[in-house]
């Protein structure tokens, strides 16, 4: 039961340039959407997230957009550099069930 | 925010072995804590939600008496990979429940499994 589909799988981006990485959902009975940053052999570390009441949040260079009525949400990194290179996860929360739901996974390469 | 320790990192074990990975909670009392498992270049798949002084929740799919979860106190919650086998090789990670915002993982443990 595939509740959150991310895309795309994998993505090259010049340095300085703005990779987007897009999420949907399927139902809206979720709390807050995270986004998770992944390097090889590592857990993944919570990079940004926004709860459904608001359309846009930035932190630093990362931005997530919400847009609700199309369940949908993306993650934007500005000013991309040769250390963001790593897996991005989106994810999806319902506070009742204290469950995370993981994206498919975007690995991103930014080219120096 | 919430410091978790997953240990070891990395293990190799012979065929029909068990192994035993560790969770630990460094500064905050976690009564729950959820442990994943990852395949090369694959997402986590929730294996199953430890809850402490009582028995783990297991997802669907999931064999319980393969994955032995044990979260005896408030700051370790282990889980043991019983009998392992080839297929059982994979990436597993555990991570905090700490009230839903801002779910912090631990590093992740690498199993072989020969």
């Amino acid at each position: 039961q595939q509740q959150v589909k991310q895309s795309p799988q994998s993505l090259i981006v010049q340095k300085g340039g703005i990779p987007i990485i897009n999420c949907a959902y399927e139902n809206t009975a979720f709390d807050y959407f995270p986004w998770y940053q992944q390097f090889p052999g590592k857990g993944p570390a919570l990079l940004i997230a926004i709860r459904p009441d608001v359309s846009e949040k930035k932190e630093g260079r990362f931005t997530i957009s919400f847009n609700k009525s199309a369940k949908q949400f993306s993650l934007h990194i500005m000013d991309s550099q040769p250390g963001d290179s790593a897996t991005y996860f989106c994810a999806i929360f319902k506070g009742g069930a204290q469950k995370l739901v993981f994206g498919q996974g975007t690995r991103l390469t930014i080219n120096p | 925010g919430a410091v978790v320790s997953q240990h070891p990192s990395r293990v190799i074990c012979k065929s029909g072995t068990s192994v035993k990975i560790e969770c630990r909670s460094l500064d905050f009392q976690a009564t729950t804590m959820f442990w994943y498992r990852q395949f090369p270049k694959k997402s986590l798949m929730l294996m199953a939600t430890s809850n402490e002084g009582s028995k783990a929740t297991y997802e669907q799919g999931v064999e319980k008496d393969k994955f032995l979860i044990n979260h005896a106190s408030l700051t370790l919650s282990t889980l043991t990979v019983t009998s392992a086998h080839p297929e059982d090789s994979s990436f597993y990670i555990c991570s905090l429940g700490a009230s839903g915002y801002g779910y912090t993982f631990g590093s992740g443990t690498r199993l072989t499994v020969v």
